[in-house]
């Protein structure tokens, strides 16, 4: 079992709707990172969380440590939305190296 | 530009052959991380420095990889005698030092052995 779960790995929806990527994890982290990468490979780091909730514009980042869960969501979804996101975690030992998740692919219909 | 450059950005080798890539932190980070990422998968970690020093290598899938971070700025990941299985991206990212600072990542290299 890999310790970061993403799902649904493939996400389709129409312009506007409400989108929600959820993570899961199986160990004890400093922090939660949710990246965009787009076709063509660029990573960008969305979010980092130890806590709570952040936004930023659309985007809301929520995590719940004692459950160890985390969700993205996506307010009024765009056609430019459309990358895969990927949930990465910091573990509480060793170094700061990013454990993935595989990934989930949103694809916005305009 | 101020971001996280790689090069080259694409590289094509015969299986066999040695191949270096390089990444070129953002000035002033400490942390520097090498990741690969196959086709339709997540990133995997390779190696970690903290400025010269590799602090930990145990992702690197066998001997025939080794990276280096000199005079801790830029990386150096080579591979030697190529495979097709070492076909993926190969990320590069850099952080200013601590556990909960952002990571920024480069473009990548994509790397298809034949």
């Amino acid at each position: 079992k890999n310790e970061v779960e993403q799902s649904p790995q493939n996400l389709t929806a129409q312009e506007g709707e409400f989108i929600t990527i959820n993570c899961s994890y199986s160990v004890g982290i400093s922090a939660l990172h949710w990246l965009q990468q787009h076709p063509g490979g660029g990573i960008v780091s969305l979010f980092m969380l130890s806590s709570g909730k952040k936004k930023h514009g659309r985007l809301i980042a929520t995590i719940n440590i004692q459950e160890k869960h985390s969700s993205l969501h996506i307010t009024a979804s765009h056609p430019r939305d459309s990358a895969v996101y990927i949930c990465a975690v910091i573990s509480n030992f060793g170094n700061e190296k990013l454990t993935f998740g595989t990934g989930t692919r949103l694809t916005i219909i305009p | 530009g101020a971001g996280v450059s790689q090069s080259p950005r694409y590289k094509v080798a015969k299986r066999g052959q040695d191949v270096a890539l390089r990444c070129d932190p953002i000035s002033g980070h400490v942390s520097l991380f090498w990741y690969q990422q196959a086709l339709g998968q997540g990133p995997e970690f390779l190696t970690y420095f903290q400025n010269e020093a590799q602090l930990d290598k145990s992702g690197l899938p066998s001997d025939r990889f080794f990276a280096e971070r000199p005079e801790g700025s830029v990386s150096t990941l080579k591979i030697q005698r190529t495979q097709q299985e070492d076909s993926a991206v190969y990320l590069c990212a850099s952080s200013f030092t601590q556990r909960e600072e952002t990571q920024y990542f480069g473009p990548g290299t994509r790397l298809l052995v034949l």
